[in-house]
């Protein structure tokens, strides 16, 4: 199947700073890419929809202040999660959909706001 | 209306019996059904997937069963093993409406040895 990364797989930041998650489809060419929270034994929350070379569309409730999202190429979206606080604490999933409609789900990053 | 239902919320099997999850939905449009399976810490895997043109999917010890008429799908693994204890989410999408894909609330399976 295809593959996902996500970098970095953790991280550590202060109140108050940003952080950049980046996802990369690694043996296709993704369109279309999702942004997920997960909670503790819940279900995957969808945040936001990134399509390449457009503004992303954001799930109500959801700040695209807060979360940017860029998506610059067809193998590249980043997640910044700007002024953090440790309510944003949370593992961040990225998805990328391929050409047969199929979504394959990076490895998550742990973000932790201390 | 976009609401995936899963049930059970948890399994337990024993090793080399068959675990089944069914998820039921609302939304007569979606026309992409997969499931993926977690494991703790790591990102969901695409196990197996069906469209409503065929009412069964056979990939090695996964079955997906697809009934249209009532809404429903379930997910069949025979011969359980210890390994394939795990979270499993059952999804669905619609490919007109950009494949975002509901998620039903997943399984927790663990296949006891």
């Amino acid at each position: 199947g295809a593959v996902v990364s996500q970098h970095p797989s953790w991280v550590i930041c202060k109140s108050g700073t940003s952080v950049k998650i980046e996802c990369r489809s690694l043996d296709f060419q993704a369109t279309t890419m999702f942004w997920y929270r997960q909670f503790p034994k819940q279900s995957l929350m969808l945040m936001a929809t990134s399509n390449e070379g457009s503004k992303a569309t954001y799930e109500q409730g959801v700040e695209k202040d807060k979360f940017l999202i860029n998506h610059a190429s067809l193998t590249l979206s980043t997640l910044t999660v700007t002024s953090a606080h440790p309510e944003d604490s949370s593992f961040y999933i990225c998805s990328a959909l391929d050409a047969l409609y199929e979504q394959y789900f990076g490895p998550g990053t742990r973000l932790t706001v201390t | 209306q976009q609401q995936v239902k899963q049930s059970p919320q948890s399994l337990i099997v024993q090793k080399g019996g068959i675990s089944i999850i069914n998820c039921a939905y609302e939304n007569t449009a979606f026309d992409y059904f997969p499931w993926y399976q977690q494991f703790p810490g790591k990102g969901p895997a695409l196990l197996i997937a069906i469209r409503p043109d065929v009412s069964e999917k056979k990939e090695g010890r996964f079955t997906i069963s697809f009934n249209k008429s009532a809404k429903q799908f379930s997910l069949h693994i025979m011969d359980s093993q210890p390994g394939d204890s795990a979270t499993y989410f059952c999804a669905a999408s619609e490919e007109t409406s950009g494949s975002r894909l509901t998620f039903g609330e997943g399984t927790q399976l663990t296949v006891n040895p």
